[in-house]
């Protein structure tokens, strides 16, 4: 069974900086492209950043791009997603979620029950 | 930026009945080399994160319940739940995976009359 589970969401104040980890289970890591996705509160979803299955390739939303930076540690089983510069508007939950395939451009089959992130003064 | 619009923002449905959900791309997801339209839906729960429901714009993801199906090509694509059950409110999205940002459609609730 895929299991994808997400820590190190909080609150932290704009201008700073959190990174998210997604521990990933039940299927071969390395073989599969990881997505980042958000909802702001009472809000849709939006996509965030992917990384390829060879982590070799990388992928941001302009809303994140040159704040944001996905990673992912294939010995580890772990997604990482390190957020600096935070504003208000990145205030949401985070989901780490698993492609259909090695190829960053799939869509998804698996969602961990993500990480509330929070900025504010 | 490929924009995704989703009709209508909300539907209520009798139980048993058919919901129909529309959505529509901003220029074609469909890549031609593989003759696959680059279009997911997903299901959304409250309090639950989101469920993929069809890939590829009309196969259905393993243990998806067949009264749901996906149809469209192109620029144009149809959700559709032939019989509504209880368990199926929620809010739906379609996402387009053709190009970077994977921009998804504001949403569609769907709810019981």
């Amino acid at each position: 069974e895929v299991q994808l589970l997400e820590s190190g969401g909080g609150l932290v104040q704009p201008g700073g900086s959190l990174r998210l980890s997604c521990a990933a289970s039940g299927f071969t890591f390395s073989s599969y492209a990881m997505t980042w996705v958000r909802q702001a509160p009472g809000k849709g979803l939006e996509w965030v950043s992917a990384i390829c299955g060879s982590g070799g390739s990388t992928y941001y939303a302009d809303s994140v791009k040159g704040r944001f930076t996905i990673s992912r540690d294939n010995s580890k089983n772990t997604l990482y997603l390190q957020m600096n510069s935070l504003r208000a508007e990145d205030t949401a939950v985070y989901y780490c979620a698993k492609a259909l395939g090695g190829s960053c451009y799939s869509s998804v089959d698996n969602w961990g029950q993500g990480t509330l992130v929070t900025v504010s003064s | 930026d490929i924009v995704m619009t989703q009709s209508p923002d909300s539907l209520a449905v009798s139980l048993g009945e058919r919901a129909t959900i529309n959505c529509k791309s901003s220029q074609s997801v469909l890549y031609s080399s593989n003759n696959k339209n680059y279009l997911a839906w997903y299901q959304q729960k409250p309090g639950q994160p989101p469920k993929l429901l069809i890939y590829w714009a009309s196969t259905r993801e393993s243990g998806v319940p067949d009264r749901f199906s996906g149809s469209g090509s192109g620029t144009d694509f149809t959700l559709t739940i032939s019989s509504l059950q209880a368990e199926d409110v929620a809010v739906y999205y379609c996402q387009q995976h053709y190009s970077i940002p994977f921009t998804f459609g504001p949403g569609t609730k769907v709810d019981i009359k």
